[in-house]
């Protein structure tokens, strides 16, 4: 069975650059949500989306934008990396609301030097 | 203040032992709770989802039980296997409409040993 897509799985990246993750749901999902992970920590919510339009925000950072495209993937955009956006980031999918089941992403490893 | 507290924080049994994680929320109104298994550097993978009604739910050799009255829920693990090794993390969704935030417990870090 199809399950969420992220792109890249690794991610190397200079302090003060730009980078661009990708999320694909899994078909039919209409609801994307953003994770970041930082090492030994619990997973932080950033922001979700549900049919293309922002629907929830917590604690994503002015420098970071995401949007979620016709075809349901979703991006997220970091610009002006700092040490501290190291972290793993991953998406997830659902169909409607969170009472559905949540499916994860493997997940994009980010590390900013 | 929506929270969900795990316990132990870590974990060492033995190849084929049995085990028992504890997860307490305070996540109200409740919708559901989950159970994910996450591997260093990897997504979480769900293990079960429990609404309001549910008691017990098994996938194969884990088995979740939900007290919704006191609020606690368990994962038991059973003839565990080298590859259970990983994180545990217990995820309690609030009633609500639209798409409310999760509420991610610490997890435990469960290492199987032979």
């Amino acid at each position: 069975a199809a399950g969420v897509i992220q792109s890249p799985r690794h991610l190397i990246k200079e302090k003060r650059e730009t980078a661009t993750l990708k999320c694909y749901p899994i078909p039919r999902h209409d609801t994307v949500y953003w994770y970041q992970q930082g090492p030994g920590q619990d997973p932080q919510f950033l922001i979700s989306f549900y049919e293309k339009m922002q629907s929830d925000k917590g604690s994503i950072p002015d420098r970071f934008s995401a949007q979620q495209f016709s075809d349901y993937h979703s991006e997220l955009n970091m610009s002006s990396l700092e040490l501290g956006d190291s972290a793993l980031y991953f998406c997830a999918s659902s169909f409607r609301t969170g009472r559905e089941k949540l499916f994860f992403g493997s997940g994009t490893q980010l590390s900013v030097l | 203040k929506n929270q969900v507290e795990q316990s132990p924080q870590s974990l060492i049994i033995l190849e084929g032992k049995n085990c028992t994680l504890q997860c307490n929320y305070t996540v109200s109104p409740f919708s559901n709770l989950r159970w994910y298994k996450q591997d260093t550097g990897r997504g979480p993978v769900s293990l079960t989802i429990m609404t309001f009604s549910e008691n017990t739910k098994s996938n194969g050799r884990y088995t979740a039980t939900l007290d919704a009255d006191t609020k606690q829920s368990s994962l038991h693990i059973t003839a565990s296997q080298l590859s259970d090794s990983a994180s545990y993390i217990c995820v309690v969704s609030a009633k609500g409409s639209g798409n409310t935030p999760l509420v991610f417990g610490k997890g435990t870090r469960l290492s199987v040993i032979a």
